[in-house]
């Protein structure tokens, strides 16, 4: 069975880091390219940014750049969001999601999330 | 980025009626759409993909349609567990963008 699960999430303070984990099984993680989405409360989804297989390159939706870093760690088939300096719109559901192989863009597995509030 | 637009936000019905869901994109996508469903306490769930094509385990009660820029998930013979939000996405091009969800509810 795919799964994908999220952690780290929590109250974080405004301009503090934070780190969410994201651990698969079920599947070869090194094989995928790997997403995060997040969702602001009772907003649509958002795209954040992507990693490829072996991790040596990283996209980012336009918005996104500059305070997110995307990573991964095949030997313990996670992957991480590095989250810094963050402010009250980052206030979300944070996702891990699978690119499906063989249609770009499409993800066909997901986390259930990983809830983050920042707040003073 | 291309802006998806989704109508209507909300929508009632009973179990065992039909169902459709719009979404227009801000400019063609040619057939590059996806949907997913998401639903409180589990991951969310691609259905459809290339507009469509229903993935695997997806019932058959759900279509997709469409190719352009303006594209349909309908729904037919609406059992208990289709209530819930549903998403569509473009995945045409870079960066992948999603419309603001429409939530299917009980009537």
């Amino acid at each position: 069975e795919v799964k994908l699960v999220e952690s780290g999430g929590g109250l974080v303070l405004p301009g503090a880091s934070l780190k969410l984990s994201c651990i698969v099984s079920g599947f070869t993680f090194s094989d995928y390219w790997m997403r995060w989405v997040r969702q602001a409360p009772g907003k649509g989804l958002e795209f954040i940014g992507e990693i490829k297989p072996d991790g040596s390159k990283t996209n980012y939706a336009p918005s996104m750049k500059g305070r997110f870093t995307i990573s991964r760690d095949n030997a313990k088939n996670t992957l991480y969001l590095q989250m810094s300096s963050v402010r009250s719109e980052d206030t979300a559901t944070y996702y891990c999601a699978r690119q499906d192989p063989r249609h770009y863009y499409v993800m066909d597995a997901w986390g259930q999330g990983a809830s983050v509030t920042v707040s003073s | 980025d291309v802006q998806m637009t989704q109508s209507p936000s909300n929508l009632a019905a009973s179990p065992g009626e039909s169902v459709s869901i719009n979404c227009k994109a801000s400019k063609s996508i040619s057939k590059y759409l996806a949907w997913y469903q998401q639903k409180p306490g589990k991951a969310n769930k691609l259905l459809i993909y290339s507009g469509s094509t229903l993935q695997s385990g997806t019932p058959s009660r759900f279509s997709g349609s469409g190719s352009g820029t303006d594209f349909t998930l309908t729904i037919r013979n609406l059992e208990p567990e289709d209530f819930g939000l549903y998403y569509c996405q473009q995945h045409n091009e870079y960066p992948p963008t999603f419309g603001a969800g429409t939530k299917l509810e009980l009537k």
